[in-house]
């Protein structure tokens, strides 16, 4: 069974411009959440979707955005990409809420 | 917020021994898991343990919910098992957020 997929693996893009990174989930699993990190740190959660509705949103500012489709797959988009922005974005999915989860590859993302 | 401590922050040890590393967590917890992310950044589910004991092959995992903490322990350590291991909560109520600690480095010597 596939795990996890995430693209792309890497991404460089340049200040100001927008990024989209895609997930797809465990067959199966209808949670997706959504996770930044930067280096020498922990992930920091940044979304939860649950049935295609959002069911958490960390601390992170409106340029982040996220959107679960109905195979359950999910997309990030950050806007005016900033420097601060440069992190290893990972996506994670669950069977359910309250389930263990499986984290993917992720995206590593250099703004330039 | 809940706040997720690891112990030690840096582990150096040599190939054979035996380690236990440390999760203290600061309010009541839904789920706990336990990570390792290997070099290229791929995390890597060791233990869903939210309470109790679960054993696998070298690896053991124990959380203690009452008293707020988890332990791993690697046995027989092996220079593969090399990495940043994180123990990660999720709060009770509706968010369903992950919670990670700082992680523990590990490193194994030939």
């Amino acid at each position: 069974d596939a795990g996890v997929t995430q693209s792309p693996t890497h991404l460089i893009k340049t200040r100001g411009q927008h990024v989209t990174l895609r997930c797809s989930p465990i067959s199966g699993h209808k949670s997706v959440s959504w996770y930044q990190q930067v280096l020498g740190q922990g992930p920091q959660f940044i979304f939860q979707y649950y049935e295609k509705e959002e069911r958490g949103r960390g601390n992170f500012p409106d340029r982040f955005s996220a959107r679960q489709f109905p195979n359950y797959s999910s997309e990030l988009n950050v806007n005016a990409l900033l420097l601060g922005d440069s992190a290893l974005y990972l996506c994670a999915s669950s069977l359910a809420l309250n389930y263990g989860y499986t984290f993917g590859s992720g995206t590593r993302l250099t703004v330039v | 917020g809940i706040q997720v401590e690891q112990s030690p922050p840096d582990l150096i040890l040599q190939e054979g021994a035996n380690s236990t590393l440390r999760c203290n967590f600061s309010d009541s917890v839904n789920n706990l898991q336990w990570f390792h992310q290997n070099p290229w950044g791929q995390l890597i589910n060791l233990f869903y343990i939210p309470s109790g004991t679960k054993q696998n092959g070298r690896l053991s995992a124990t959380t203690v919910a009452t008293e707020r903490y988890s332990l791993l322990y690697i046995s027989s350590s092996q220079t593969t098992d090399s990495g940043v291991y994180f123990c990660a909560v999720e709060p009770g109520g509706y968010n369903n957020d992950m919670r990670f600690g700082a992680g523990t480095r590990l490193t194994v010597k030939p």
